[in-house]
């Protein structure tokens, strides 16, 4: 089954404990990005990819970092989280810049 | 990207066909309209997009007018798993950026 798996999918963590959230796709997808969702803000996109070793800051990258060794694979790395980065996070993928998006189930991230 | 104005609720009766308007009076002539959806914090799941023409498929038809500064997603016949909060989004088809800029949307209630 086509799909962007997320994990782990709830996390709760205290501040300044680097975590990182695995983004995985089987569809050999090109494109890749992370948003985060938070209430009264909408979807804010934070990093994207757009092809292996490629990657590039979206509207809120501060604080997070990204890579992109493997295409499949997205991970989402925060070095020292602080509670402003409690929110919900979705990763998504696309075969090409401009196709539809598929995004992940979501990851509910709270640091305290 | 253009912006794009929704109305913030709707409800519709289950089996009725769901009219949901978009305003993008900004749009460029290069600027597709695409819509998701989210049902309650799951990952937005794309619908559909469109240029010019209207545009059908399994899940909802897209017609947008003749000048492109509105648009309509009709679902044809809602039903209760439809209730979701649906995204208007115009964007640069094929742009190196892929970003998706979600505003607030239309909450939509499918009622019994």
């Amino acid at each position: 089954e086509a799909q962007v798996t997320q994990n782990p999918r709830y996390l709760i963590t205290v501040t300044g404990k680097k975590l990182t959230v695995t983004c995985s796709q089987n569809m050999n997808h090109e494109y890749m990005s992370w948003y985060r969702q938070d209430p009264g803000l909408g979807l804010r996109q934070i990093y994207y990819s757009m092809n292996v070793e490629v990657t590039d800051k979206g509207d809120v990258p501060e604080g997070y970092k990204v890579s992109r060794k493997e295409k499949r694979n997205f991970p989402l790395i925060l070095e020292s989280p602080s509670p402003n980065q409690t929110s919900l996070y979705f990763c998504a993928s696309s075969l090409l810049t401009g196709d539809e998006q598929y995004f992940g189930p979501g990851t509910r991230l709270t640091v305290t | 990207d253009a912006k794009t104005t929704q109305p913030t609720s709707m409800d519709c009766a289950e089996g009725r066909a769901a009219n949901l308007p978009c305003n993008h009076s900004t749009i460029s002539g290069n600027e597709y309209v695409y819509w998701y959806r989210q049902i309650h914090s799951q990952g937005p799941q794309y619908i559909i997009h469109g240029l010019k023409n209207n545009e059908t498929n399994e899940m909802a038809s897209l017609i947008i007018t003749e000048d492109r500064k509105s648009s309509t997603l009709i679902l044809p016949h809602a039903t209760l798993r439809d209730t979701a909060v649906y995204y208007c989004i115009v964007r640069v088809g094929g742009d190196s950026w892929g970003k998706l800029q979600f505003g607030a949307g239309t909450q939509v209630v499918v009622t019994p």
